[in-house]
């Protein structure tokens, strides 16, 4: 399958400060990117979708000026997690959609978990 | 929008015998099922998915049955080995759309 890498893997952080994760898709190009977070024990909630040019799409309930997404190439998206509170710790997860003979395929990076002090 | 249900929680198998994990949804328009598996810490990994068009697939030890009637699929794993225990999330969605919309998961255990 397609390779996707989230760099870093984890980070611990104070309260108030800035977090950048970045997503790369290796070996595909990505025209669109999603990112997930996941708590413990609990099934991913997407966050926002991400298409490479464009303005990211935010669901419902997140907060776009908090969790601030760039897609910049078809290879790379960032996640800013902005002035990061305790609350906001979780383990965060991108994936990458692939298309094939008309159809689509989402492949997981391997996650970033992020524990604010 | 869609909504997927998934059970077991959690599901207890001796090595060697089968596993099956049931998900139902609700958007008669979803059109795309996949299944993946999480292991502790780690991002989830597809291990088989179906389309729409198709009633049943398999790889070796998976397989993956749907029933566009009824709204429902399943996960079938035969041979279940201690390498098999992770969680299984089963999702779905309508295709070009791209949003998965995921179940509450299945911790497998398999016990030797």
């Amino acid at each position: 399958g397609a390779v996707v890498s989230q760099h870093p893997s984890w980070v611990i952080c104070k309260s108030g400060t800035s977090v950048k994760i970045e997503c790369r898709s290796l070996d595909f190009q990505a025209t669109t990117m999603f990112w997930y977070r996941q708590f413990p024990k609990q099934s991913l909630m997407l966050m926002a979708t991400s298409n490479e040019g464009s303005k990211a799409t935010y669901e419902q309930g997140v907060e776009k000026d908090k969790f601030l997404i760039n897609h910049a190439s078809l290879t790379l998206s960032t996640l800013t997690v902005t002035s990061a509170h305790p609350e906001d710790s979780s383990f965060y997860i991108c994936s990458a959609e692939i298309e094939a003979s008309g159809t689509e395929t989402q492949y997981f990076g391997p996650g970033t978990r992020l524990l604010v002090l | 929008g869609e909504n997927v249900e998934q059970h077991p929680s959690t599901l207890s198998v001796q090595e060697g015998d089968s596993a099956v994990i049931k998900c139902t949804y609700s958007d008669s328009a979803s059109n795309y099922f996949p299944w993946y598996k999480q292991e502790l810490g780690k991002g989830p990994q597809l291990i088989i998915d179906i389309r729409s068009n198709v009633g049943e697939k398999k790889d070796q030890r998976i397989a993956v049955t749907l029933n566009k009637t009824a709204k429902h699929f399943s996960l079938h794993i035969t041979e279940t080995q201690p390498e098999d225990s992770a969680v299984y999330f089963c999702a779905a969605s309508m295709g070009s759309w791209g949003k998965l919309q995921f179940g509450a998961g299945t911790q497998v255990v398999v016990t030797p």
